[in-house]
């Protein structure tokens, strides 16, 4: 079955971007689902980040838009998410998952903290 | 602040039978369907109930979910200490072109 694995540095400096990936196995990111990010900062609820289709095409949380990027790279089966301009705020565990419709997300990665600070 | 409402604990004895209530409007749960997900200590999300009331394969039929107008509850009945975890509901929102989550209710199995 598909499975979703999270992998990027735990931690960034103010002002700085916030890079991750995930890698998709057991299926192919080019089927037909969107791959998503959400994020939870420490002790907090769950916050969509935004999606992506194979295609390249993406959607982002308004609010956080004008910080966010999510990429695809289909040779290797992996999709990314760059956030800039980080500061504590950003602070929390960050999941990639499959939307397999609007907001039903299955499976989910482990999770990677993620921590601004300097 | 969640556009979803939850409440923010919820608890039970063992064998007992919890709802757990999620508000929303009509531009979430009013016009999408709920999701309900179960996250367990340290681990990431596991989707509980999707589709307003459908289980996943290998979740148990203890867990249901129910959805009316603009608000959906999940009910688990034979409580265990296992069910201990927090809880988040989750629907479409037209308004934020997004999914939007419930703050998310931890339940406390006594």
């Amino acid at each position: 079955q598909v499975q979703l694995q999270e992998s990027g540095p735990g931690l960034v400096k103010p002002s700085g971007t916030l890079s991750l990936t995930c890698a998709v196995s057991g299926g192919s990111i080019s089927s037909s689902n969107w791959w998503s990010w959400v994020r939870q900062p420490p002790g907090k609820g769950l916050e969509w980040i935004g999606e992506i289709y194979h295609s390249g095409s993406t959607n982002y949380n308004p609010s956080l838009k004008s910080r966010v990027t999510i990429s695809v790279d289909k040779s290797k089966n992996q999709f990314s998410l760059k956030l800039s301009s980080v500061t504590a705020a950003d602070t929390a565990v960050y999941y990639c998952a499959r939307a397999v419709t609007s907001s039903r997300f299955d499976p989910w990665g482990q999770g990677t903290l993620v921590t601004v600070s300097s | 602040q969640s556009v979803l409402t939850q409440p923010p604990s919820a608890s039970g004895t063992p064998g007992q039978r919890v709802t757990i209530s999620c508000s929303g409007s009509s531009s979430n749960i009013g016009s999408f369907t709920v999701n309900w997900y179960q996250q367990l200590p340290g681990t990431a999300p596991k989707l509980l109930i999707y589709s307003n009331n459908q289980r996943p394969s290998g979740v148990p039929d203890r867990f249901s979910g129910s959805k009316s107008g603009t608000s959906a509850s999940l009910a688990i009945s034979g409580l265990q200490s296992e069910d201990e975890a927090d809880y988040y509901c989750a629907a479409w929102d037209d308004s934020l072109n997004g999914p939007v989550f419930g703050g998310g209710t931890k339940l406390t199995v006594l």
